[in-house]
């Protein structure tokens, strides 16, 4: 079957870094979305891989392995606004999105 | 620019009510339009697809149906409503380009039903 996993809650300080995984397994793979979601709120794109590698936008970066069916986002100079769930979600072959629970990122001063 | 409107934002009805949601998309021509619902803690459930006017496909079985009478017009509905239909429910559009089917989601509409 199709799934996806992400941790369910984090906590991270203001100004530092947090790794958010997520492991994905899909019938055919056309790319690893990320979205960011504040509560309430509609989530909102934040970035797309289809090849291996590290795919950086200002202080979110993130990654993606084929091979291991594994990606991270990775937030730097972490800030308050930061706090949000981060959505992990794989394209499969029909190009319909796999959608994992979602991580809670909770950012202390 | 493309914009997607949804509404109501919010609602309370009772068991039993009938619904209806909508969405617009502007600026856009043949997108991909989606029904999602999202409960507390779980992922995001695709509802129901459409890749054109009067083409819908069901992902779920349930009480609830879709409908698509304009190419920028989407409409989720129930005759009769459920306490399990209760849930955050979020309107999408899409252009597939590139291989990257990025979804551009409404503001959603709250749902308790009571």
């Amino acid at each position: 079957g199709q799934n996806i996993d992400q941790p369910t809650e984090m906590t991270a300080t203001e100004g530092a870094i947090v790794q958010i995984n997520c492991t994905y397994q899909t019938s055919g793979f056309n790319g690893l979305f990320w979205y960011q979601q504040h509560a309430g709120e509609a989530p909102t794109f934040l970035s797309y891989n289809v090849l291996d590698g590290l795919e950086e936008k200002g202080r979110f970066s993130s990654f993606l392995s084929r091979s291991k069916g594994y990606s991270y986002l990775l937030l730097k100079e972490l800030q308050m606004k930061d706090s949000a769930s981060y959505l992990c979600a794989a394209s499969d072959s029909n190009y319909q999105l796999i959608w994992g629970a979602g991580t809670k990122l909770i950012i202390k001063p | 620019s493309q914009t997607i409107h949804q509404w109501p934002a919010t609602l309370v009805q009772p068991v039993g009510s009938p619904l209806s949601l909508e969405c617009t998309v502007e600026g856009t021509s043949n997108p991909n339009l989606y029904w999602y619902r999202q409960a507390a803690g779980r992922g995001l459930q695709l509802l129901f697809y459409s890749v054109g006017i009067g083409q819908i496909s069901s992902e779920v079985p349930q009480n609830l149906s879709a409908s698509r009478p304009q190419d920028r017009q989407f409409i989720l509905s129930s005759k009769k409503l459920l306490l399990s239909d209760s849930g955050f429910y979020l309107c999408a559009w899409s252009v597939l380009g590139a291989g990257a089917n990025v979804l551009t989601f409404g503001a959603g509409s709250r749902l308790t039903v009571l």
